[in-house]
C-alpha cells in the first residue's frame, strides 16, 4: 500500500486557518486521499476524502495537487475543539487502509 | 454517529488467559476492521472482514484471531494474552471496500495484560 508523510506536529492560533500538509509521492491512479482525525481518548473520525479535485464539506477543505503527489487539509478557522491528531491515508480497492502516525495539531488560545 | 459499539471498554487480564473483544454495528456495513493503537505507532491493522465468514490478515495479525458469524458482529480473540498485547483496540466499519468510502470507528477498548 502507498504510504504518506506528514509532519509530526503543528501549532495554530485559535480562529486562524490551518493548513495540514501530506506527501504521497507513490500514489497510484486509483488511490483516494482520506483524512481522519482523532480527538484525545476517542476513536478516529472521518473528515474528508477526494480523488483529484478539491473537496469541501462542513468540517474542512481538501486541496489536491495537480500531480496528486501531495495534498493539504484546510481548517478554515481553528477552534480549541480542533486540537487532535490528523491522519492522511491513501485508500484504494484493496479492502484495507493503513494509518501512519499523523500530525498532532495544537491550537493556541 | 455511526452505530458501533465495542465491548468491553476496559479490561485487565492476566498473561496466558484468552480474551475476546466484541464489535457490534447497527449499520449493516459489509466491511469491519480491527486496529490496535500504541504510542509512536499510530493505528495498525490486525484483521479485517469483507463479509460473513470472510476475513483476512492485516499487518500485525500474529497472536490474534477473528470471527464473523453475523453481519453485525466482529470478534477479536487473543488466544493467550501477552504483555505486548496491552494496547487500545479500535473497531471500524465501512459500507464498501472501495477507496471512495469512508470508515467509521468505535470508541475503543483499553486492554491491559498483567
Amino acid at each position: 500500500d502507498a504510504k504518506t508523510t506528514q509532519p509530526n506536529s503543528m501549532e495554530s492560533n485559535e480562529e486562524e486557518p490551518v493548513h495540514l500538509p501530506c506527501n504521497h509521492s507513490t500514489i497510484s491512479g486509483t488511490d483516494y486521499i482520506h483524512w481522519y482525525r482523532q480527538l484525545p481518548s476517542q476513536g478516529p473520525e472521518y473528515v474528508i476524502h477526494g480523488l483529484t479535485s478539491n473537496v469541501n464539506n462542513r468540517m474542512a477543505s481538501l486541496a489536491i495537487a495537480e500531480d496528486r503527489k501531495s495534498s493539504t487539509l484546510i481548517l478554515h478557522r481553528a477552534t480549541l475543539r480542533d486540537a487532535a491528531v490528523y491522519y492522511c491515508i491513501l485508500r484504494d480497492t484493496g479492502n484495507q487502509f493503513y494509518f501512519g502516525t499523523g500530525t498532532s495539531l495544537t491550537v493556541i488560545p | 454517529d455511526a452505530g458501533i459499539t465495542q465491548s468491553p471498554r476496559h479490561k485487565v487480564t492476566e498473561t496466558g488467559t484468552p480474551v475476546t473483544l466484541r464489535c457490534h454495528q447497527t449499520e449493516n456495513h459489509r466491511y469491519m476492521y480491527w486496529y490496535r493503537q500504541d504510542p509512536g505507532h499510530g493505528l495498525r491493522l490486525i484483521h479485517y472482514s469483507y463479509g460473513v465468514k470472510d476475513t483476512d490478515k492485516g499487518e500485525v495479525s500474529d497472536g490474534y484471531s477473528v470471527s464473523r458469524s453475523k453481519t453485525e458482529d466482529f470478534l477479536l480473540t487473543l488466544e493467550s494474552a501477552t504483555s505486548s498485547q496491552t494496547s487500545v483496540y479500535f473497531c471500524a466499519i465501512s459500507e464498501l471496500g472501495t477507496g471512495n468510502t469512508e470508515a467509521f470507528f468505535g470508541q475503543g477498548t483499553r486492554l491491559t495484560v498483567v
